[in-house]
């Protein structure tokens, strides 16, 4: 089974440009993250989409980011303006949504984009 | 109401030995307890997980102890071994459709010959 894939690996921008992420969750899973994880600390949760429909955005900075999941599967997501404040690593990770409870809760982590912002 | 506080920050550890991290949570409402380990430049990795009504889950060397009434629980890695040295994060949640998961700050750990 193909894990969860995201592209590109690592991207290097100046402050106050735009930058966009790619990922492709593992087939068949219906919710798809997108964290944001600051170096030394845990991922925190961006944005939940489930299907294509938002489910939980309430810590997406709106006023620079932005992401979306057309067809409910492909997901991007994007930053414009990049601050400095946004070098991170963002991963994307997708989950079931039926099935044995504990198994879809299980989320699949992809490898992540390491973004920094000079 | 929505932290997960972890610790140690750090820890080192003999080949063979103990490993042990601590969790604590706030919101009762959480009822899905995972652990995830993260090699660096890989993304976070399911290691065990345990749900409420159980105190104890064993898989292999992992153990998750769980303390309900304390708002704790802890990963036990027994007879550690130099390829267990990653970063572990404690997670929690609220089990449904919209199961987001809150992690710890993370804890480091490096298993030495």
């Amino acid at each position: 089974e193909a894990g969860v894939a995201q592209s590109p690996r690592y991207k290097i921008i100046e402050k106050r440009q735009s930058v966009a992420f790619w990922c492709n969750p593992i087939s068949g899973h219906a919710t798809l993250y997108w964290y944001q994880q600051i170096l030394g600390q845990g991922p925190k949760l961006l944005i939940q989409f489930q299907n294509n429909g938002v489910v939980d955005d309430s810590q997406l900075p709106k006023d620079r980011f932005s992401a979306e999941r057309l067809k409910g599967v492909d997901s991007t997501l994007k930053i414009q303006p990049a601050k400095l404040e946004d070098s991170a690593v963002y991963l994307c990770a997708s989950s079931l949504v039926r099935g044995d409870p504990l198994a879809k809760n299980i989320q699949y982590f992809g490898a992540g984009t390491r973004l920094s912002v000079l | 109401q929505q932290q997960v506080k972890q610790s140690p920050q750090s820890l080192i550890v003999q080949k063979g030995g103990i490993s042990i991290i601590n969790c604590a949570y706030e919101n009762t409402a959480f009822d899905y307890f995972p652990w995830y380990q993260q090699f660096p430049g890989k993304g976070p990795a399911l290691l065990i997980a345990i749900r409420p009504d159980v105190s104890e889950k064993k898989e292999g060397r992992f153990t998750i102890s769980f303390n309900k009434s304390a708002k704790q629980f802890s990963l036990h890695i027994m007879d550690s071994q130099p390829g267990d040295s990653a970063t572990y994060f404690c997670a929690a949640s609220k089990t449904g459709t919209a199961s987001k998961l809150t992690f710890g700050t993370g804890t480091r750990l490096q298993v030495t010959l």
